[in-house]
């Protein structure tokens, strides 16, 4: 199958500073990406769509200033969590299509996040 | 709203039975039917995919799907301990659109 891959797997980072996470496409050309984000014993919770090229389709709810997505090339999206606080702590796990007829959706191994 | 339902569990099977999960969805129109195992602390990784009605296999999986009832199921063959994790049901019911399920959670007992 696909790989994506994520960085960093975690970070650690005081409140009020931002973080970037990475989400790269591996053997494949990625025209869409997703960002989810999981709490503890909870569901995939979709954040956005990004799209190479073009502005990211956020989700009702999720803060667009807060959560910058940028989507620069067909193997790179960019997640970046600003102003960070301790309710953002949570698994940030990004995916892509990679299926030309059936769009399987392949995951990253995600990212965990701790603000303290 | 479209939706897709599955029970959360845990369903507790004895290793070596069959697990059977099951999942239902509320938009006619979806196309394709994904089916995820996500283990504890970790993202979700793909087991397969189905499109079309009838059964499809690979290996010790087997997904099937009724698009008339609207039910989509995987069965596990020969369940082992290390199959024990949360299974994911996912629809494609639109262009990049994909509605996941909350999760079965599946425990193999030793």
């Amino acid at each position: 199958g696909a790989v994506v891959s994520q960085h960093p797997s975690w970070v650690i980072c005081k409140s009020g500073t931002s973080v970037k996470i990475e989400c790269r496409s591996l053997d494949f050309q990625a025209t869409t990406m997703f960002w989810y984000r999981q709490f503890p014993k909870q569901s995939l919770m979709l954040m956005a769509t990004s799209n190479e090229g073009s502005k990211a389709t956020y989700e009702q709810g999720v803060e667009k200033d807060k959560f910058l997505i940028n989507h620069a090339s067909l193997t790179l999206s960019t997640l970046t969590v600003t102003s960070a606080h301790p309710e953002d702590s949570s698994f940030y796990i990004c995916s892509a299509i990679a299926g030309v007829a059936y769009n399987e959706q392949f995951f990253g191994p995600g990212t965990r996040l701790t603000v303290l | 709203q479209k939706e897709v339902e599955q029970n959360s569990g845990p369903l507790s099977v004895p290793e070596g039975a069959i697990a059977s999960l099951n999942c239902t969805y509320s938009d006619r129109g979806s196309q394709s039917f994904f089916w995820y195992r996500q283990y504890s602390g970790k993202s979700p990784e793909l087991i397969m995919f189905i499109y079309s009605n009838g059964d499809k296999e690979d290996g010790r999986f087997t997904a099937q799907l009724n698009k008339a009832s609207q039910y989509v199921s995987l069965l596990i063959r020969d369940s082992q301990p290390s199959d024990s994790a949360t299974y994911l049901c996912a629809v494609n019911s639109g262009t990049y659109k994909y509605i996941f399920g909350t999760g079965t959670r599946l425990k193999v007992l030793a």
